[in-house]
């Protein structure tokens, strides 16, 4: 199934690196989600757009910037992360208004070094 | 109190056993209710939302209990393939933000 995509599937990188990750949904949603899994733990939502703009953000560190430049496409900009922020990163998208099922894609896990 | 808990399990099972998953939630208002399956190393799919009359889906039935503010998942004659992990979604009225608990393991062995 190819509804929402994600790349790098695995990144690795040092505490001093910046690295995007990059999320495109095909299936003409308006909402769009990205969360972090960590092993044993809920996942945790980081933030959500509707119709291109932020409408939550969950005390997420500013290491982690997300930017949505159109209702396809949501990125999350890394910088200066800390070993801590080791998971799986999942975007998933949904129509807007009300909630629906989100599809989620297949995520990338993320090492920091 | 957590807004979403779910025992995290595992539920190890044969082939062919009944089993039941509950998951309670804090927010009175919530209004939407949705149960998610993970596979190990997979992203999170929907497996059934959770109507207020109940809903069932072939060997999965869902229910809702107001009352007591928690959503129960039974999957009957269970497969290997059913080995997963079972997440609980809710989300409160007014909202699109879901909260996910931290899911419930099940293992169906031979």
């Amino acid at each position: 199934e190819t509804g929402v995509t994600q790349t790098p599937r695995h990144l690795v990188m040092g505490m001093t690196n910046k690295k995007s990750l990059k999320c495109e949904q095909h299936l003409g949603h308006n909402a769009m989600y990205w969360y972090k899994q960590s092993a044993k733990k809920p996942l945790e939502l980081m933030f959500v757009y509707s119709l291109e703009e932020r409408v939550e953000n969950n005390s997420v560190p500013s290491r982690f910037s997300p930017e949505c430049p159109n209702s396809s496409h949501l990125f999350l900009h890394l910088h200066t992360l800390q070993p801590e922020d080791s998971a799986l990163y999942l975007c998933a998208s949904s129509q807007e208004a009300t909630y629906n099922e989100q599809f989620f894609g297949p995520g990338t896990r993320l090492t920091v070094l | 109190r957590k807004e979403v808990e779910q025992d995290p399990g595992p539920f190890n099972v044969p082939e062919g056993a009944t089993v039941a998953f509950n998951c309670t939630y804090s927010n009175s208002a919530s209004q939407s209710f949705f149960w998610y399956r993970q596979d190990c190393r997979k992203e999170p799919k929907l497996l059934m939302s959770v109507y207020s009359s109940g809903n069932e889906d072939g060997r999965f039935t869902a229910q809702l209990n107001r009352a007591s503010q928690y959503i129960s998942l039974l999957i009957r004659d269970s497969k290997l393939s059913d080995s997963a992990t079972y997440l609980c979604v809710v989300t409160s009225g007014g909202s699109y933000i879901p909260t996910f608990g931290r899911g419930t393991s099940l293992i169906v062995h031979p």
